[in-house]
């Protein structure tokens, strides 16, 4: 089936820890997106890429950081320097024009002890 | 910047009634897109409907249908005979659609609104 997956589901790190968050499609959409959702929020943009190896920092990217080395993959790094990493994590995809809809996996809870 | 604002943190519906959740928007483009998106329990995102600014007919789909209003910047989602299975957050989106600022058209989310349908 195609479609967005995100792992892990749930994703604990201690505080000082750099952790990675994986997201996969094979939609072969060239437009992938990060998103952080907190309770009573909407969802705010953290990176996001039209294309491999091009990728661009939207509302919150501070203390995150990502890469785009193939299509079908773009993960995320939650750094040491994000203040307050607690959050859900959605992964978002979409073909490559303004036009075109955004699709999201099933995201990733990250909570810091 | 745009902006988009949904006044109504909650809402309760009788199963089968219809439901109206309210999104106005604020911004100085003539061209972009509107979304509504489902996050049931599980918390993935579902897009429910999608609607062009240029095209003056509302869009529907099934159930689900909105109300454009374009000159009043407002987008609201009308949900029919409403279901058990409708209760989630419902989050309007906007999106331009030209380059605006380099944000690519990225979306832009209200806060919600908590659905909660009654048997």
């Amino acid at each position: 089936d195609g479609g967005i997956t995100q792992s892990p589901k749930y994703l604990f790190r201690k505080e000082g820890q750099n952790v990675t968050l994986s997201c996969e499609q094979n939609l072969n959409h060239d437009a992938m997106y990060w998103y952080r959702q907190d309770p009573g929020q909407g969802l705010r943009l953290i990176y996001y890429s039209q294309i491999v190896n091009d990728f661009q920092k939207g509302d919150i990217a501070e203390g995150y950081s990502v890469s785009r080395e193939k299509k079908e993959s773009f993960p995320l790094t939650v750094t040491s320097a994000q203040k307050n990493p607690t959050a859900f994590y959605l992964c978002a995809s979409s073909i490559r024009t303004l036009r075109a809809t955004q699709y999201f996996g099933p995201g990733t809870r990250l909570t810091v002890l | 910047a745009q902006t988009v604002t949904q006044s109504q943190p909650e809402m309760s519906v009788q199963e089968a009634e219809t439901v109206t959740l309210s999104c106005t928007y604020d911004t100085s483009e003539s061209d972009y897109y509107l979304f509504w998106y489902k996050q049931p329990p599980s918390r993935q995102m579902i897009l429910v409907i999608r609607q062009e600014a240029y095209k003056q007919q509302n869009a529907t789909e099934n159930r689900f249908s909105v109300n454009f209003q374009k000159a009043a910047k407002s987008f609201s989602l009308k949900i029919s005979d409403s279901q058990l299975g409708d209760a989630a957050m419902y989050f309007c989106a906007y999106r331009a659609s030209m380059n605006y600022g380099g944000s690519q058209g990225n979306l832009i989310f209200g806060k919600g609104t908590k659905l909660s349908v009654k048997p």
